[in-house]
């Protein structure tokens, strides 16, 4: 089945931009959604579509996708960024979705 | 604004099956892919499968053949059965909502802590 990469970690210090990127096989073809998730929390949807943001979400958010990677970034970090965001989607092959391994953003 | 809220025991012995409900309100069953996604203590989310709302349904296939999902469109209700369950099935169980295979999960429930007792 598909498999989507992402980094265990990333730390970023504040002000600063924030790249977390999610890996798969001609994931350029797919669309990509990212989610945030705060300890204790439901998981937020802040980007769809591999780039749109839902209202609500900051325009400090804003993703990318092409070729094998999909990229969520995340300018002008604050504290309130600290998180663990996950890329999703859609297996067509199996018709099933299919998420990343998640990535925990640190602010330093 | 749709709601859906999760329900069913906490506490499931292993070996035994895990049922879980989903009640949606605010909005009608019908046209949405309906989901189950869990989180194990302390690691990622894990799409466990849908059940569109004309009954087809798929899963992970890393589950096997454990699970069923099934939906009430009388009662805006859907639910989870995953059989056979052990320790590694304790985990966060939630219910989402997608509008169309390939969306994102737009709608979620608070989840619902499921431990399995050895």
């Amino acid at each position: 089945s598909y498999v989507l990469t992402q980094p265990p970690s990333v730390s970023v210090a504040p002000g600063q931009t924030a790249t977390i990127s999610c890996g798969g096989n001609n994931l350029g073809d797919k669309t990509v959604h990212w989610y945030q998730q705060r300890p204790g929390r439901t998981p937020v949807l802040v980007v769809y579509d591999d780039s749109d943001r839902p209202s609500g979400i900051p325009e400090r958010f804003s993703g990318s996708n092409s070729g094998n990677t999909a990229t969520l970034a995340i300018s002008r970090v604050e504290a309130g960024d600290e998180a663990d965001y996950y890329c999703l989607v859609w297996d067509g092959n199996g018709d099933l979705w299919v998420f990343g391994g998640g990535t925990k953003l640190t602010v330093l | 604004q749709v709601q859906l809220q999760e329900s069913g025991p906490g506490l499931v012995k292993s070996s035994e099956t895990l049922s879980l409900t989903c009640t949606v309100s605010g909005g009608s069953i019908s046209i949405y892919y309906w989901n189950w996604i869990r989180q194990s203590p302390g690691k990622g989310l894990e799409w466990i499968g849908y059940i569109f709302y004309t009954g087809s349904t798929n899963h992970n296939p890393s589950l096997k053949s454990r699970v069923t999902v099934s939906v009430d469109t009388s009662k805006n209700q859907f639910s989870l059965e995953l059989r056979s369950v052990t320790v590694a099935d304790t985990a966060v169980y939630y219910c989402a909502r997608a509008p169309y295979g390939g969306a994102s999960f737009d709608d979620w429930g608070q989840g619902t802590l499921v431990t399995v007792s050895s």
